[in-house]
């Protein structure tokens, strides 16, 4: 089964720095989701990515999957409290007519200090 | 807010009982998700129907069993507890039945004692 291993598991962040979390794949990842969810709460869905070298933007939030489809990246710029939160990235079921067994890494605390 | 309603928000019960979770899915999405967050295991997936079938299972206990309702809500019965039971489950809807943009509830926190 696929495995997904986020780093770092947490972070501290200044206000106004930038953060990097690493999201990395035991296998050829078809299908990449990020989602933020607050203390809590539910999963909030942030973007997908499929293709390799494919990189989305949504304000402040830029995700990359790279060439090899085995690893992607969510970078924060300039973070702001409101970035608070746990980020956990999920893959895909590559075979789709099994129905979509959406798999969850262990998420990345991240708190930002004002 | 994303849509989807979960019931009840917190539940605290015994060893060995039975509880529902009942969660309705945005309008219009046919496909419903469960999911049990803990801390030691993380999110994991747990079952999947489409339309009123099921579509996909995952780590999913045989004390465990859902449906989901011609009216498209979706239920998720968990029976002689353990402590081990005890975590945060979610439920989440999505238009289609292939999709991973899911669209995820508040959440229902079951303790047992």
């Amino acid at each position: 089964s696929q495995e997904l291993e986020q780093s770092p598991q947490s972070l501290i962040v200044q206000e106004g720095k930038n953060l990097t979390i690493n999201c990395t794949s035991s296998k050829t990842l078809y299908g990449l989701y990020w989602y933020k969810q607050k203390y809590g709460e539910g999963l909030i869905f942030l973007m997908m990515l499929q293709k390799g070298g494919e990189e989305k933007s949504h304000e402040k939030i830029t995700a990359k999957l790279d060439e090899k489809k085995q690893q992607s990246s969510l970078h924060i710029t300039a973070s702001q409290p409101s970035h608070a939160g746990i980020y956990l990235c999920g893959a895909d079921n590559p075979i789709k007519a099994a129905g979509n067994k959406l798999t969850f890494g262990g998420g990345t605390r991240v708190l930002v200090k004002p | 807010d994303s849509g989807v309603t979960q019931t009840p928000k917190h539940l605290i019960t015994a060893t060995g009982q039975r509880v529902t979770l009942r969660c309705s899915p945005r309008s219009g999405d046919l496909s419903v998700y469960w999911y049990q967050q803990s801390l030691d295991q993380g999110l994991q997936f747990l079952i999947q129907y489409y339309n009123g079938e099921e579509r996909a299972k995952g780590n999913i206990l045989e004390r465990f069993s859902a449906q989901q309702f011609p009216d498209l809500h979706s239920e998720l019965n968990l029976s002689s507890l353990e402590l081990g039971d005890s975590a945060l489950y979610f439920c989440a809807s999505s238009v289609d039945w292939n999709t991973g943009e899911l669209f995820f509830g508040e959440g229902s926190r079951l303790t047992v004692l």
